[in-house]
């Protein structure tokens, strides 16, 4: 199996920009999950997908973030407008079911300038 | 309150030696319990679940105290290898999992 697969691996923007990450989970899971991670905080949740749906939202940060899963086998978050706060990693990640291991993908470094 | 506490570390030991990191969680509902690694600029990746029990994995063990709502893990004979981030992670109710903001150990020849 590919795994969880991430795109792109490196992200430089400006500030103002656009920025939208992929993920394609493992075959077969119907559970996606991203997180960013920074020194500061640590991994956090931001969203989280069951059957393509959104469960929790509650970790986005603000409006300026969305994500989506048009079907099974792709995700997309979106920051627009990027901020220099939102560099970070971010990571997705895909498990059979919620309460099941997580497979991260490699993930996202952005770096916003 | 975070939901899950750790000390961050480093924890720097030496080659062979015995290492504890303990991992403090705030919701008493909480359910399923597993230790994650990451290594530097890498994906977290499954070490191990955690049991009720408790449970061991070659050099690994992993222990849970529900009445303190804390989980350990036990390194024996510590490698160069085993050098890496180590993060708790919990999971209560309907909630994803949370992770812990990770113990950093590095083992030295």
């Amino acid at each position: 199996d590919a795994g969880v697969i991430q795109s792109p691996r490196h992200e430089v923007t400006e500030m103002g920009q656009e920025v939208t990450l992929r993920c394609k989970p493992i075959s077969g899971h119907n559970s996606l999950f991203w997180y960013r991670q920074t020194m500061m905080r640590g991994l956090e949740l931001l969203i989280y997908f069951n059957n393509n749906v959104p469960i929790d939202d509650s970790g986005m940060p603000e409006d300026r973030f969305s994500a989506k899963m048009p079907n099974a086998s792709f995700s997309t978050l979106k920051i627009q407008p990027s901020e220099p706060r939102d560099s970070a990693v971010y990571f997705c990640a895909s498990s059979f079911r919620m309460e099941e291991k997580l497979f991260f993908g490699s993930g996202t470094q952005l770096s916003v300038l | 309150r975070k939901e899950v506490e750790q000390d961050p570390g480093p924890f720097n030991v030496p080659e062979g030696a015995t290492v504890a990191f303990n991992c403090t969680y705030s919701n008493s509902a909480s359910q399923s319990f597993f230790w994650y690694r990451q290594d530097c600029r890498k994906e977290p990746k499954l070490l191990m679940s955690v049991y009720s029990s408790g449970n061991e994995d070659g050099r690994f063990t992993a222990q849970l105290n529900r009445a303190s709502q804390y989980i350990s893990l036990l390194i024996r004979d510590s490698k160069l290898s085993d050098s890496a981030t180590y993060l708790c992670v919990v999971k209560g109710g309907r909630r994803a999992l949370t992770f812990g903001s990770g113990t950093r150990l590095q083992v030295q020849p």
